[in-house]
C-alpha cells in the first residue's frame, strides 16, 4: 500500500464545476504539499499545510490531521486548471525534504 | 523576482556523453533539492545541497551522478556516460531556510538519451 494515496486518478469535468481532489496518507507528517504539474511539465507549488485550511484565489486546501486526509478544491473551474495535481508529504520520521509523493490526479476541464 | 531557473529546458545526449543540468535557486534561497521523474512515475528525491555542502545524497545513484552547489553560481547536476535509462525530467527546487518553509520548483530539464 502506498503511503500517500490520491483519488480520483483521473477527473474530467465541465468548466465551472466545483472540483475536489482527495489525498490520504498513512505516515506521521510534518507538512503536506499540493503541487500542480502542467502538460508542459513544469511544477508549481500550490500549498504547504500542517493544519487547517488555506485559500489562494479559486483554490482551497484543507487538512484533517486526525483523519490523515487532505482535500484540494477548485471553485469555478476553468480549462486552464487542466493539469496533474500532486499531493506530497514530508515524513516526521524521515528527513523533511524527502517528499513522499502521491501518484497524482489528472484533471481535465472541458469548455 | 525570478523563480527557480533551470536550464536547459530540453537536453539531448548520445549514450556515453555527459549531461550537465543547471539550477539557479530563487534569490535568497540557499537550499537546493534535485528530483528525478521517470516517465509515468512520480518524482524521486536525489540530493539536497546547501551552498558548498551536500547535505543528503541518499537518492543519487552511486555511479555516474554527482551534484554541486558552489559558493557562486548555479547548482549543477552532472551525469557522466549517460545511458538510455537516464532519460527523465529532472526538477530542482529551492527553499529559504529548509524544507519546512516550502519549496519553489523550477520548470525542469527534460533529458533524452539517444
Amino acid at each position: 500500500k502506498n503511503e500517500v494515496e490520491q483519488s480520483p486518478q483521473n477527473l474530467t469535468a465541465q468548466e465551472g464545476e466545483f472540483i475536489t481532489i482527495n489525498c490520504s496518507y498513512s505516515v506521521g507528517i510534518s507538512a503536506l504539499h499540493w503541487l500542480q504539474q502542467h502538460p508542459g511539465g513544469g511544477i508549481v507549488s500550490l500549498f504547504m499545510l500542517s493544519s487547517g485550511k488555506k485559500k489562494h484565489g479559486r483554490l482551497i486546501a484543507t487538512i484533517n490531521i486526525q483523519e490523515k486526509h487532505s482535500s484540494l478544491h477548485i471553485t469555478a473551474s476553468h480549462p486552464r486548471d487542466s493539469a496533474v495535481y500532486i499531493c506530497a508529504v514530508t515524513d516526521q520520521i524521515g528527513s523533511n525534504y524527502q517528499l513522499i509523493w502521491g501518484a497524482g490526479t489528472k484533471l481535465i476541464i472541458k469548455p | 523576482n525570478a523563480g527557480v531557473m533551470q536550464n536547459p529546458r530540453h537536453l539531448v545526449r548520445r549514450r556515453g556523453q555527459e549531461a550537465r543540468l543547471r539550477c539557479s535557486p530563487m534569490k535568497g534561497h540557499s537550499h537546493v533539492y534535485w528530483y528525478r521523474q521517470l516517465p509515468e512515475e512520480g518524482l524521486k528525491f536525489m540530493v539536497y545541497l546547501q551552498k558548498e555542502n551536500i547535505i543528503d545524497e541518499s537518492g543519487m545513484p552511486k555511479e555516474r551522478f554527482s551534484a554541486e552547489f558552489p559558493k557562486e553560481g548555479p547548482s549543477i547536476l552532472r551525469i557522466q556516460q549517460v545511458v538510455r535509462g537516464d532519460s527523465a525530467a529532472y526538477f530542482c527546487a529551492s527553499s529559504p531556510l529548509g524544507a519546512d518553509y516550502g519549496y519553489t520548483f523550477g520548470s525542469g530539464t527534460r533529458l533524452t538519451v539517444v
